[in-house]
């Protein structure tokens, strides 16, 4: 069975610009979360989504927005990017939604904004 | 706001031989989830090990065991007959209050040495 996976690897874009990153549950997977990781804050929670549904959000400010399709393939979208949104965006899926499910890792968009 | 306090930055250990990642958690909740999670040079997220709080036996997989010291709100993950594949980054995560986010740590660099 495929792992989860993230598309692009890599993205360069330069302040004010917008970016979308893309990401593939696990075959099955119901639920879907996003991630932000630099070195100076460590892992932070985006959102969550389940059955198309948002479920849970962290706090990140409005620019930051996701969503998930019927087939429980997510996208995130930052627009009017800042140099401080230069981050890995790990993405998540589990077979349900709830606490304690174990979360199955892609292996992350690397977001460099110049 | 709950925490996760990983007090060792990094680490170092011989092939073969067995060493101890520390975790401190804060959390009000009754029920939750600990977890730890490994972070190779690839960049995936990798589970490593999972333990529910209302139960009292540690979990253990394979090599990899911890010690869970509930009215302490400690949770250490012990690594035995360490192998040159367990270098990376280890990050200990709870689970929130709205059970749908994980808290993690700063994380901790292990390093395998032959």
């Amino acid at each position: 069975k495929a792992g989860v996976t993230q598309t692009p690897r890599y993205l360069i874009k330069t302040r004010g610009q917008q970016v979308t990153l893309s990401c593939s549950p696990i075959s099955g997977h119901r639920s879907v979360s996003w991630y932000q990781q630099t070195p100076g804050q460590g892992l932070q929670f985006l959102f969550e989504y389940f059955s198309e549904t948002q479920r849970n959000k962290g706090n990140f400010p409005g620019r930051f927005s996701g969503r998930q399709f019927s087939n429980s393939r997510s996208e995130m979208n930052v627009s009017t990017l800042e140099l401080g949104d230069s981050a890995l965006y790990l993405c998540a899926s589990s077979l349900e939604q709830g606490s304690g499910e174990k979360l199955f890792f892609g292996s992350g968009t690397q977001l460099s904004v110049l | 706001a709950q925490t996760v306090t990983q007090s060792q930055p990094e680490m170092s250990v011989q092939e073969a031989e067995t060493v101890t990642l520390s975790c401190t958690y804060d959390t009000s909740e009754n029920n939750y989830y600990l977890f730890w999670y490994k972070q190779p040079p690839s960049r995936q997220m990798i589970l490593v090990i999972r333990q529910e709080a209302y139960k009292q036996q540690n979990a253990t997989e394979n090599r990899f065991s911890v010690n869970f010291q509930k009215a302490a709100k400690s949770f250490s993950l012990k690594i035995s007959d360490s192998q040159l594949g367990d270098t990376a980054m280890y990050f200990c995560a709870s689970t929130s209050n709205s059970g749908y986010a994980l808290n993690f740590g700063k994380g901790t660099s292990l390093l395998v040495t032959p």
